[in-house]
């Protein structure tokens, strides 16, 4: 496509329920990345790809968070039995080549735990 | 500390006024720098990369002080269209690739 997509735009969960970030990078970018960012702060780095592999998921917060990309496409984020301090939006950006000032982000998710 | 760190404002400014902010980093091995431009519910989208030389995109300059840590934004005879939160970037090895590092933002409002 021509744009990063993500989907659902928005995503309403009661607190205990799993939810599946969708991500669509563009076409051929071996590089991708997931952000979290939080009401009045910037995006905070949570993991990345390289193709399929997940080279860094340093940023993941805890056991809940869950991240995959099978074919070095698109990729999920899970959240496993959310909480409300999940609340945010999460960010996906991909690169042809992992070169910082490629990267073009997606739309995001906007996740809130009830 | 945090590893980007920018004053948040609001900076509120009056219509063809001139504006400037900084913003600090904590890691001396980041290697590239960057302002990205972030409109409400909206995406980050680039705004400029940011060189030790300085560099100018028309009505934007931008400026990096290595020894001192600091990245600046200048933004000249401001426009309406200008209000939006500007994020400070740097990047930092995440996977062998160059991860992006963001601040808070500076919230910009441009008032008629």
């Amino acid at each position: 496509g021509a744009g990063v997509s993500q989907s659902p735009r928005y995503k309403v969960a009661k607190r205990g329920q799993d939810v599946a970030l969708r991500c669509d990078p563009i076409s051929g970018h071996v590089s991708l990345f997931w952000y979290q960012q939080a009401l009045g702060q910037g995006p905070e780095f949570l993991t990345y790809f390289q193709n399929e592999a997940q080279l860094d998921k340093s940023g993941l917060p805890s056991d809940r968070f869950f991240a995959e990309r099978p074919e070095g496409s698109v990729s999920t984020l899970k959240i496993q039995r959310t909480q409300q301090e999940d609340s945010a939006v999460y960010l996906c950006a991909s690169s042809r080549t992992g070169e910082n000032y490629g990267y073009t982000f997606g739309s995001g998710t906007r996740l809130t735990v009830v | 500390r945090k590893e980007v760190e920018q004053d948040p404002g609001p900076f509120n400014v009056p219509e063809g006024a001139t504006v400037a902010f900084n913003c600090t980093y904590s890691n001396s091995a980041s290697q590239s720098f960057f302002w990205y431009r972030q409109d409400c519910r909206k995406e980050p989208k680039l705004l400029m990369s940011v060189y030790s030389s300085g560099n100018e995109d028309g009505r934007f300059t931008a400026q990096l002080n290595r020894a001192s840590q600091y990245i600046s934004l200048l933004i000249r005879d401001s426009k309406l269209s200008d209000s939006a939160t500007y994020l400070c970037v740097v990047t930092a090895e995440r996977g062998g690739a160059d991860g992006l590092t963001f601040g808070k933002g500076t919230h910009l409002i441009i008032q008629p």
